[in-house]
């Protein structure tokens, strides 16, 4: 079965720092991997995905992520951390056809960004 | 734009109640599932359903049943709530693989439901 790790239930960061969340799988098939973000009281939303092709996988709001297969690492970045980053991020992985393919999530990681 | 819409944002509900808790999508999508979600165990898997009467027990399904008698429509029911589950319940729908799509899902708000 795959599984996916979050590194830090809580990171802090000053605005204007740099932001790294990890995030660690285990699969015994090429992944599909995802970060998602959620910000107080909603759903949560996409911030990038990898599924084939380049490794280095940018998403909205500055985001980007590098899928390292070596490292099973799937980790996180923004260059410079704002406000509004504040939030829960989850990352998750696929997890195959006997699932009907539904996501395996790591337990979070809450962004908080300070002044 | 895509839309997953849940029937309560908050639900209050009492033990031995049975809870009823809607999801409709309007983006045609095949596969829909449900997830509860509590502080530092991330979002678990209950159900999910691949096509219109099919269902299929996540890693949580205990005290749990579905319902998907409509494509665009999932519902979740606690036959007899309990205090331990109290929790947020969020719906997600994706397309079916094959269809030049990688399993993204797209999440309703949720509903926080507390069971008294």
């Amino acid at each position: 079965a795959q599984s996916v790790t979050q590194l830090g239930s809580h990171v802090s960061v000053s605005e204007g720092a740099l932001v790294l969340l990890r995030c660690n799988y285990s699969s015994s098939v090429p992944p599909y991997l995802f970060w998602y973000v959620q910000y107080p009281n909603q759903g949560l939303q996409l911030l990038l995905k990898y599924t084939t092709g380049a490794t280095l996988v940018k998403g909205i709001n500055g985001f980007e992520a590098e899928f390292k297969k070596s490292e099973t690492s799937f980790h996180l970045t923004k260059p410079s951390a704002h406000m509004s980053d504040a939030a829960e991020y989850f990352c998750a992985v696929n997890e195959g056809p006997n699932s009907g393919y539904a996501l395996n999530f790591g337990k979070g990681t809450s962004l908080l960004v300070t002044p | 734009d895509v839309k997953v819409t849940q029937s309560s944002r908050y639900l209050v509900k009492r033990t031995g109640e049975k809870v009823f808790l809607e999801c409709v999508q309007d983006m045609d999508h095949e596969n829909m599932f449900w997830y509860r979600q509590d502080p530092g165990l991330g979002l678990r898997l209950i159900y999910f359903s691949y096509d219109v009467k099919m269902k299929e027990k996540g890693d949580i399904p205990e005290g749990y049943s579905v319902s998907r008698e409509k494509k665009e429509r999932f519902s979740l029911i606690l036959e007899s709530a309990s205090t331990n589950q109290t929790s947020m319940y969020l719906c997600a729908s994706s397309l079916a693989l094959g269809l030049g799509v990688h399993n993204e899902q797209f999440f309703g708000p949720g509903t926080r439901l507390t069971v008294l």
